[in-house]
């Protein structure tokens, strides 16, 4: 079974400062890893994938993530938030099979 | 590319009636469509698998009676909400994969208010 855990519900930043959100997995097979963002009332929108080639992978408005499999971690970063960051960011796995499973989600408030 | 649309993006509909939803791939075809449900300020919940001409594979706990589903094309799936109660109120979403795409991209998702 695979699972996901994003830890923090809430992040509130300050415009500028850096963007942290933690995601952890457990899978028994090698995992694809994505991480979407969900403005309100709207879909998903894929920030980044990891799909076994480079482990620093790089997605739009400038998101990052590392995987690290030491770590079963795939935190994503961005230098400098910016005021349309805001919204609700979710992890999710893909193993065995084409399922995905999500985290619980994140929702990043910026501060001006 | 790839893109998946919904259709209607938000209904409200009275208690005992049924509502269908519609998920189309604009742009390539979808072996495989998958519909979730978000309450809200929650995640998305998978509620069923389908793959084109074949029946629906449901997730533990989903009605397959209450949301019935189909996928009768490349491009088109539908879900059905039978016998619509306020408790099915929800967001509903759909999302596409296409044969080697490893990625599933999502629709815009549906409103669903029931009286």
């Amino acid at each position: 079974a695979q699972s996901v855990t994003q830890l923090g519900s809430h992040v509130s930043v300050s415009e500028g400062a850096l963007v942290l959100l933690r995601c952890n997995y457990s899978s028994s097979v090698p995992p694809y890893l994505f991480w979407y963002v969900q403005y309100p009332n709207q879909g998903l929108q894929l920030l980044l994938k990891y799909t076994s080639a480079a482990t620093l992978v790089k997605g739009i408005n400038g998101f990052e993530a590392e995987f690290k499999k030491s770590e079963t971690s795939f935190h994503l970063t961005k230098p400098s938030a910016h005021m349309s960051d805001a919204a609700e960011y979710f992890c999710a796995v893909r193993a065995a099979g084409n399922k995905l499973t999500f985290g619980g989600g994140t929702r990043v408030l910026v501060k001006p | 590319g790839a893109v998946v649309s919904q259709h209607p993006s938000r209904v409200i509909c009275k208690s005992g009636t049924s509502v269908k939803i519609e998920c189309r791939s604009l742009d390539f075809q979808a072996t495989t469509m998958f519909w979730y449900r978000q309450f809200p300020k929650k995640s998305l919940m998978l509620m069923a698998t389908s793959n084109e001409g074949s029946k629906a594979t449901y997730e533990q706990g989903v009605e397959k009676d209450k949301f019935l589903i189909n996928h009768a094309s490349l491009t088109l799936s539908t879900l059905t909400v039978t016998s619509a109660h306020p408790e099915d109120s929800s967001f509903y979403i759909c999302s596409a994969e296409g044969s080697g795409l490893h990625e599933q991209f999502f629709g815009p998702g549906t409103r669903l208010t029931v009286l």
